[in-house]
C-alpha cells in the first residue's frame, strides 16, 4: 500500500523567512509520480510539480524548490523568501503509474502561516 | 486549458434530502473522473472513481447507494448525495484526468455542502 508521511501539521514563519516542507512517502512501485499541491483558504487546490520517480532532478521555480531524494524517499518542498500569499495547507501526494486504475495518495497536509 | 468546473460552489440543504453535484471538464475529454471527501483541517480522502459509461468504483467504506455516482460523458460527472444526513457535511472535490493521461488529474474547485 502507498503512503505519504507529513509530519509538520502547522508551521508559522514571519515573512521573509525561508521554511521548507517536509515529505516522506512509501510505495513499492518503481515508477510512480509525486505531487505538491497548495490548497488557500477558497478550498481550490492549486498545481504545484510534479515529478516522475526516474528524475531525481532539483527543481527551482521562483521562490520555490524541490529536493527529491530516492534514496530516502523524500520529497521536500521549500520557500525562500516566504510572503503572506503563501499562507496555504501544502499536500502532497503519490501516485501510482498503473494506466486506468492509477489514484493518487494524498500526504496529511502542512498548514502554512506566514505573518508580517 | 485543462480546467474542471464544479456546480454549485456551496449547497444548504435539509436533512433527509438528496443533492446533486455536477463536474464538468470545460476544455478536454475526460475518460476518467475521481471524487474526493474533505472534512476541515483534514485531508482529500478518495471517495470513488468513475470511468465514462461504466459504474463507478467506490473506495473501501464509502457506500455506494448513499453516494451515487454517473458519468454519462466524456465531460461531466454528477455525485448525488441521497438522504443527506449532517455527518455528510463536508467539502466535495472532483478532479478529471485526460484521454490518453495516466496520471495527471485537473482538480475542480470544490463544492462546500452543509446540511441542516
Amino acid at each position: 500500500a502507498q503512503k505519504v508521511t507529513q509530519a509538520q501539521t502547522e508551521i508559522s514563519v514571519v515573512e521573509k523567512e525561508d521554511v521548507t516542507l517536509d515529505c516522506v512517502y512509501e510505495t513499492r512501485d518503481t515508477t510512480y509520480y509525486l505531487f505538491w499541491y497548495k490548497q488557500p483558504p477558497s478550498g481550490e487546490l492549486v498545481f504545484l510539480i510534479r515529478r516522475n520517480s526516474f528524475d531525481e532532478q532539483n527543481e527551482i521555480s521562483g521562490r520555490y524548490s524541490w529536493n527529491f531524494q530516492k534514496s530516502t524517499s523524500s520529497f521536500n518542498f521549500t520557500i525562500t523568501a516566504s510572503q503572506v500569499v503563501d499562507s496555504a495547507v501544502y499536500f502532497c501526494a503519490l501516485t501510482q503509474n498503473t494506466g486506468t486504475a492509477s489514484k493518487l495518495t494524498f500526504g496529511t497536509g502542512t498548514r502554512l502561516q506566514v505573518t508580517l | 486549458g485543462a480546467v474542471v468546473s464544479q456546480h454549485p460552489s456551496w449547497v444548504i440543504c435539509k436533512s433527509g434530502t438528496s443533492v446533486k453535484i455536477e463536474c464538468r471538464s470545460l476544455d478536454f475529454q475526460a475518460t476518467t473522473m475521481f471524487w474526493y471527501r474533505q472534512f476541515p483541517k483534514q485531508s482529500l480522502m478518495l471517495m470513488a472513481t468513475s470511468n465514462e459509461g461504466s459504474k463507478a468504483t467506490y473506495e473501501q467504506g464509502v457506500e455506494k447507494d448513499k453516494f451515487l455516482i454517473n458519468h454519462a460523458s466524456l465531460t461531466l460527472s454528477t455525485l448525488t448525495v441521497t438522504s443527506a444526513h449532517p455527518e455528510d457535511s463536508s467539502f466535495y472535490i472532483c478532479s478529471a484526468r485526460a484521454q490518453g493521461y495516466t496520471y495527471e488529474q485537473y482538480f475542480g474547485p470544490g463544492t462546500r455542502l452543509t446540511v441542516t
